[in-house]
């Protein structure tokens, strides 16, 4: 089946540093999503990428659909304590005139030292 | 708007019993998917419905079903509980099964003992 490399699997920075994630794939996507998710609590939702080569932001937050459509990164500036969570990629794929469930990476564990 | 809701939140189990959880998409709503995440594989995509219809089914064994209804809450079902399946099930809904971003309820906890 189809797998996600997300990599690092935990980053431990300083407040104030920015943050970079990335996710590869043996395989084409569609989409590409990160999603940020806190304990107990399930994934939100931060950034929908839906073009190949497309660069979007939302706050602090941007992401980029790789050009290949087999990667994606995930970039955080000027990190504050509440960025601290487990952020994942997902992508989608198309299959069958479809779109097909969402496949995750492992993760990224953020830890922002004080 | 109201998010995605999921019941019951947490839930005890025992071996060989069979538990089903129910999902309340946004309004609006009409494809609802289901997870499964440990924290040995991580999330995984068990099944998604829309308009009361499997639209796709993950690599799960026939112990995991679903159904949707028409005004698109959804319930899944395991049957013949096994200790492996304790996890965090996590439903997600969408605007449609197009590759729009789902948007996740907060999950129920299920352990099997």
């Amino acid at each position: 089946g189809q797998q996600l490399n997300q990599s690092p699997q935990s980053m431990f920075i300083q407040e104030g540093e920015d943050v970079s994630m990335n996710c590869t794939s043996s395989s084409i996507f569609n989409t590409w999503l990160w999603y940020k998710q806190d304990p107990g609590e399930g994934p939100v939702l931060l950034i929908a990428l839906y073009k190949a080569g497309e660069l979007t932001s939302n706050g602090r937050l941007t992401a980029q659909f790789g050009i290949t459509r087999k990667d994606s990164f995930l970039n955080i500036s000027a990190s504050i304590p509440s960025d601290v969570g487990i952020y994942f990629c997902a992508g989608q794929s198309r299959s069958g005139g479809g779109a097909d469930g969402l496949t995750f990476g492992k993760g990224t564990h953020l830890i922002i030292q004080p | 708007k109201a998010g995605v809701t999921q019941t019951p939140r947490y839930l005890i189990k025992t071996r060989g019993q069979q538990v089903t959880l129910s999902c309340s998409p946004i309004s609006g709503h009409r494809s609802v998917s289901w997870y499964q995440q440990t924290p040995g594989q991580g999330l995984q995509f068990l099944f998604e419905y829309f308009s009361e219809t499997q639209r796709n089914k993950g690599n799960f064994p026939g112990r995991f079903s679903g159904r949707q209804f028409s005004n698109s809450r959804s319930e899944m079902n395991v049957s013949t509980l096994e200790l492996g399946d304790s996890a965090l099930y996590l439903c997600a809904s969408s605007l449609t099964a197009g590759p729009y971003g789902q948007y996740f309820g907060p999950g129920t906890r299920l352990t099997v003992t």
